[in-house]
């Protein structure tokens, strides 16, 4: 089946500082990712979608300044969260789709603290 | 608004049959997804309906009902590692996916 990786799976880090996720589709072309945070007990939350080559569009209420997302090629999305702090902790998931409204496939997530 | 159904918790013995219900109300449907997910875990994809009647697949199996609104999950021949949570979510009208808040499972030996 697809495979979607995700770097790093767990990172610590300072606040103020910044931390950039790798999201990866290993066995096909994702023309669009997604990326998603999860609190404790809760379901996923989506956070914006990429497309290839084109600007990502944010959900509603999160800052696409703080969280910087790029796509630049069919196989490879980054999340950068900007001046970290330690409400940024959370659980950061990404999945990907051969095509825009194809099955998503998910990456295993990273684990982000911030002290 | 939008809304998806499912109860938060269910405990079921090894070996057995169990059923997960999904309710759901969105702003149209393009298919209702199942996702298991353990803890620590990114979801892991089960299945997909999109019309209606009976998924099978394995030990698992996916029931939808447009009309009703009305998913189930069924685990036949449950084992200690289906322990997870089971995630619903419908895609809308606008190919966005509406979770639900995910059942938690408990499979006792």
């Amino acid at each position: 089946g697809a495979v979607v990786s995700q770097h790093p799976s767990r990172v610590i880090c300072k606040s103020g500082t910044s931390v950039k996720i790798e999201c990866r589709s290993l066995d096909f072309q994702a023309t669009t990712m997604f990326w998603y945070r999860q609190f404790p007990k809760q379901s996923l939350m989506l956070m914006a979608t990429s497309n290839e080559g084109s600007k990502a569009t944010y959900e509603q209420g999160v800052e696409k300044d703080k969280f910087l997302i790029n796509h630049a090629s069919l196989t490879l999305s980054t999340l950068t969260v900007t001046s970290a702090h330690p409400e940024d902790s959370s659980f950061y998931i990404c999945s990907a789709s051969e095509r825009e409204f194809d099955e998503q496939y998910f990456g295993p997530g990273t684990r982000l603290t911030v002290t | 608004g939008q809304n998806i159904d499912q109860p938060t918790e269910m405990t079921a013995t090894e070996g057995a049959i169990v059923q997960i219900n999904c309710t759901y109300q969105t702003s149209g449907f393009n298919g209702l997804f199942w996702y298991q997910q353990h803890a620590g875990e990114a979801p892991t994809f089960l299945s997909y309906n999109v019309l209606d009647g009976l998924e099978e697949k394995g030990r698992f199996s996916s029931f939808l009902s447009r009309s009703k609104g009305y998913s189930y999950l069924l685990l036949k021949e449950l084992q200690m590692k289906d322990s997870a949570s089971y995630l619903c979510a419908v895609m809308d009208s606008n190919y966005q996916l509406i979770w639900g808040a995910g059942t938690k499972l408990i499979i006792k030996p």
